[in-house]
C-alpha cells in the first residue's frame, strides 16, 4: 500500500495515560502535517515537520503535546497525560514538495478515546 | 489570517439533482484553494485544486468549481448527484507562510432517493 499509513487506527486511554500516534508518509514524501478533527469542527492544524525538523507548530497545545519526524522511521504525535477532551480523529498527511502548491495526501487516522 | 467558510453545515439533494457546495475565503493575495471529500471513518481525498489560471476547475468524479475573487468565492458543483456522493466536503487555503492547509468546517451532504 502505497498511501499514508496511521497506526493504531483506534487508541484507548485512561485519564493521565499517555497516547502515542505513528503516521508512515507515502514513499518519496519528507513533509508530514498533524491535524485533529472534532465533531463538527472540521480539521484543525497541529504540526508540520520535515525530516528532524519541526516547521510550522502555530496549532500544537502548548503542553503535553508533541511531535517529531526522525531521519528514520515514522513521524510520532505524543499525548502525555491524555485528558477527555483530547479524544478525537487525528489526521497525517504528507506532501512531496514544500511547495504550497503540493498536494497533501491523508491518512485514514487515528481515533483517540479517552474514558 | 487566512479563514475559510462554509455556510452551509448540512444539505440534502435528490439524486440525479444539481450541487452546489459553498465556500468563502479570506486571504490576502492569490489563494491556493482545495476541495477535499470525507466518507465516514476515512480520510480526506482531493477532489480539486486552484493556483491560477482558469478560474473554472475540473476535478474528478464530475466535480467542478469556480474561483471569483470578487466575490471570494470557491463554490463546488456537480451537474448531477449519486447517491454515492453523500459524504462530508470541506474547502481549504493554503496559509500565507505556505505551510498548512486552513480547513472550514465542513458540509455534509446526504443524497435522497
Amino acid at each position: 500500500n502505497a498511501g499514508v499509513m496511521q497506526n493504531p487506527r483506534h487508541l484507548v486511554r485512561r485519564r493521565g495515560q499517555e497516547a502515542r500516534l505513528r503516521c508512515s508518509p507515502m514513499k518519496g514524501h519528507s513533509h508530514v502535517y498533524w491535524y485533529r478533527q472534532l465533531p463538527e469542527e472540521g480539521l484543525k492544524f497541529m504540526v508540520y515537520l520535515q525530516k528532524e525538523n519541526i516547521i510550522d507548530e502555530s496549532g500544537m497545545p502548548k503542553e503535553r503535546f508533541s511531535a517529531e519526524f526522525p531521519k528514520e522511521g515514522p513521524s510520532i504525535l505524543r499525548i502525555q497525560q491524555v485528558v477527555r477532551g483530547d479524544s478525537a480523529a487525528y489526521f497525517c498527511a504528507s506532501s512531496l514538495s514544500d511547495s504550497h502548491t503540493g498536494e497533501l495526501f491523508f491518512g485514514e487516522g487515528s481515533r483517540l478515546t479517552v474514558l | 489570517a487566512q479563514s475559510v467558510t462554509q455556510p452551509d453545515i448540512h444539505i440534502t439533494v435528490s439524486e440525479g439533482a444539481s450541487l452546489e457546495l459553498r465556500c468563502n475565503y479570506s486571504y490576502g493575495a492569490t489563494p491556493y484553494l482545495f476541495w477535499y471529500v470525507q466518507s465516514p471513518g476515512q480520510g480526506l481525498q482531493l477532489l480539486l485544486k486552484y493556483f491560477s489560471g482558469d478560474t473554472l476547475v475540473q476535478g474528478i468524479k464530475g466535480f467542478e468549481a469556480e474561483f471569483k475573487r470578487s466575490q471570494s468565492s470557491f463554490n463546488l458543483r456537480k451537474p448531477s448527484v449519486h447517491w454515492s456522493d453523500a459524504a462530508e466536503y470541506f474547502c481549504a487555503v493554503f496559509n500565507q507562510a505556505g505551510t498548512a492547509l486552513i480547513f472550514g468546517k465542513g458540509t455534509t451532504l446526504s443524497v435522497s432517493s
